[in-house]
């Protein structure tokens, strides 16, 4: 089962560009990456996957390089509301017609005036 | 818009009671996931189910099953409620891929905060 490791927290402020990294080296081939977003109080919801190289949508950009050992959400010009919980996952092994989602402990960011 | 409900956002129950947690779907998902939420430890899958009147554990099962007789309908239940099992319940569901990516997009419901005293 692919592990996710992420760091713990992180600030920055607002109008910046933040990259939370995470890295996953037993990714499985057939793994698509995805990453959430959780406000307090709150069930995750769902930002951006992707499989290689770069995916952008309205929210974010995600960036994975060749190995697809690692891989780096980017917020463009984040604001206050941008301030939350962030898990990078993987799709681990597949129950016949499951996906059995797994979440990793998450980078928490905090985004100051 | 995918909506997850789950039956109560606050729920406060006594030791040794029966536990249900209701959740209900309405975009026609064939997997549905319980998780808990404790402060720390993050999301932990406890049970998910790929169809209906089928289930498989999670990494955390010990002290619950579930039940899903209906596609749109997955129950959490709490045989004998104890106090470690006070935490945030969350209900997901996702579509079916059927094959390769694995769909890892779920539609959260608000939670419930669960309190056994």
């Amino acid at each position: 089962l692919a592990k996710t490791t992420q760091p713990i927290s992180m600030d920055s402020y607002e109008g910046q560009e933040v990259n939370i990294t995470c890295s996953h080296n037993n990714i499985a081939t057939n793994d698509y990456i995805t990453w959430y977003q959780q406000f307090p109080s709150q069930g995750p919801r769902f930002i951006i996957q992707g499989y290689k190289t770069k995916v952008t949508n309205e929210v974010a950009s995600l960036f994975i390089p060749a190995d697809r050992k690692s891989s780096t959400l980017s917020l463009p010009r984040v604001s206050l509301s941008d301030t939350a919980v962030y898990y990078c996952l993987v799709a681990t092994r597949r129950y016949s017609s499951a996906s059995k989602i797994i979440f990793g402990s998450g980078t928490r960011l905090s985004i100051r005036p | 818009d995918v909506k997850v409900t789950q039956s109560s956002r606050y729920l406060v129950k006594r030791t040794g009671e029966k536990v249900f947690l209701e959740c209900v779907q309405d975009m026609d998902h064939e997997n549905m996931f319980w998780y808990r939420q404790d402060p720390g430890l993050g999301l932990r899958l406890i049970y998910f189910s790929y169809d209906v009147k089928m289930k498989e554990k999670g990494d955390i099962p010990e002290g619950y099953s579930v039940s899903r007789e209906k596609k749109e309908r997955f129950s959490l239940i709490l045989e004998s409620a104890s106090t470690n099992q006070t935490s945030m319940y969350l209900c997901a569901s996702s579509l079916w891929s059927s094959r390769p990516p694995m769909n890892t997009e779920a539609f959260f419901g608000q939670g419930t905060r669960l309190t056994v005293v």
